[in-house]
């Protein structure tokens, strides 16, 4: 099956900074997610990273907060931008196979703003 | 819109017991169910799922059927180790391949 990597695995970041995560699948993959885990909570679906056009967000999430590029099959990047404390939190990625019907998670990004 | 409610945790057993995590949905059509496990201080694992109705899903002794009927994908074991010590997540997929998740249940197995 296909490896999911994350890069930051940890970051701690000032108030008001921003902060990419990057996602990369070592095979193509048609659809790729971002969700945010808040501590001790369940995971919530940010957006749905579409390649070659704009990020599909749930509600309450918009694109000034959290850009997503999605450049090509294998990658995608999540910006949280002017962070605020409230935003700490662990960032995962994941990616849909279709064939099996199921979708994998990246090891994940653990936020913490100061 | 939907929804995938679990027992609430923690829950606490000694090893080599039996353990079951409810878990009920609430979907339009026909969604995938599915079971994640989180580790301490670990990523999440896909540990089992089905695709439709009366489907069993089955891993590490871990087994879940789906039970349209009742909308349950309940969470079983037969005997707990130190090692299933994690976080259990039910999930469902909708529209989209989009996954909903319950909120967790904290499992810890004592020696």
């Amino acid at each position: 099956s296909a490896v999911i990597s994350q890069k930051p695995s940890r970051d701690i970041c000032q108030r008001g900074t921003s902060l990419t995560i990057q996602c990369q699948v070592d095979s193509q993959v048609t659809m790729m997610f971002w969700y945010r885990q808040q501590p001790g909570q369940s995971l919530t679906l940010i957006a749905t990273a579409n390649q070659g056009s704009e990020a599909t967000y749930e509600s309450g999430f918009v694109i000034d907060k959290f850009p997503i590029s999605r450049p090509n099959l294998t990658f995608s990047t999540l910006t949280v931008s002017n962070m605020s404390p409230e935003d700490s939190s662990i960032y995962l990625c994941s990616f849909w196979t279709s064939g099996s019907r199921e979708q994998y998670f990246g090891p994940g990004t653990r936020l913490t703003v100061t | 819109g939907n929804s995938v409610t679990q027992m609430e945790g923690p829950v606490t057993l000694s090893e080599e017991a039996f353990l079951t995590i409810n878990c009920t949905y609430t979907a339009t059509g026909y969604p995938s169910l599915f079971w994640y496990v989180q580790y301490p201080g670990e990523g999440l694992q896909l540990l089992l799922k089905a695709t439709k109705a009366d489907d069993k899903g089955s891993n590490k002794g871990f087994e879940a059927t789906y039970r349209k009927e009742t909308t349950s994908f309940h969470l079983e074991k037969g005997s707990v180790q130190v090692s299933d010590s994690a976080v259990y997540f039910c999930a469902l997929s909708g529209a989209g391949n989009k996954l909903t998740f319950g909120g967790g249940t904290r499992v810890l197995v004592k020696p």
